[in-house]
């Protein structure tokens, strides 16, 4: 089965600062999905990418797909407190209907 | 926007209680999804339906059971509680293809006594 490693586990940034998180699978990626979660609520759909090199941008929040379709990441760029959450990244499989998750990265953002 | 409601957001059972989770979303989706959410152990499928009265089990369906007879509702239950199954449920909708993000629900979080 697919698994999906995100770094860091966790992450306390001050304001302003910019940020990656990583998310590495074991396997090809044919769909890549990025969620955040407020604490205690549940997921927010991002983006996703598909295709290797790609690139997508919400806000300040920006994921890129590598050409190889192992590995993502999300860059923040001047953080601010409304971005901390728990960041997932999730991967389709079983005929791309099922997604799987990551174990999260847990971003704290001071003033 | 799609909404995806859950029924409750925090649950006290007791230990061999039959528990149902309840599930509403209200954008026509036809894939549906039950997740539990533990520290450490992020997300895990318990079970997920393509369509009315299709389900289909996830990586762990055991202790648990579900029901989709109308295409919004989507119905998650606990056989026999048991406090291993004190846990975050989240439940999610989507449209077929992977294309499209899933719309989760704010979850239920579970505590067997």
């Amino acid at each position: 089965s697919q698994e999906l490693e995100q770094s860091p586990q966790s992450l306390i940034v001050q304001e302003g600062k910019n940020l990656t998180i990583n998310c590495t699978s074991s396997k090809t990626l044919y769909g890549l999905y990025w969620y955040k979660q407020k604490y205690g609520e549940g997921l927010i759909f991002l983006m996703m990418l598909q295709k290797g090199g790609e690139e997508k941008s919400h806000e300040k929040i920006t994921a890129k797909l590598d050409e190889k379709k192992q590995q993502s990441s999300l860059h923040i760029t001047a953080s601010q407190p409304s971005h901390a959450g728990i960041y997932l990244c999730g991967a389709g499989s079983g005929g791309y209907q099922k997604v799987t998750f990551g174990t999260g990265t847990k971003l704290q953002v001071i003033p | 926007d799609v909404k995806v409601t859950q029924s409750s957001r925090y649950l006290v059972k007791r230990t061999g209680e039959k528990v149902f989770l309840e599930c509403v979303q209200d954008m026509d989706h036809e894939n549906m999804f039950w997740y539990r959410q533990d520290p450490g152990l992020g997300l895990r499928l318990i079970y997920f339906s393509y369509d009315v009265k299709m389900k289909e089990k996830g990586d762990i369906p055991e202790g648990y059971s579900v029901s989709r007879e109308k295409k919004e509702r989507f119905s998650l239950i606990l056989e026999s509680a048991s406090t291993n199954q004190t846990s975050m449920y989240l439940c999610a909708s989507r449209q077929p293809g992977f294309a499209y993000g899933y719309t989760f629900g704010s979850g239920t979080r579970l505590t067997v006594v």
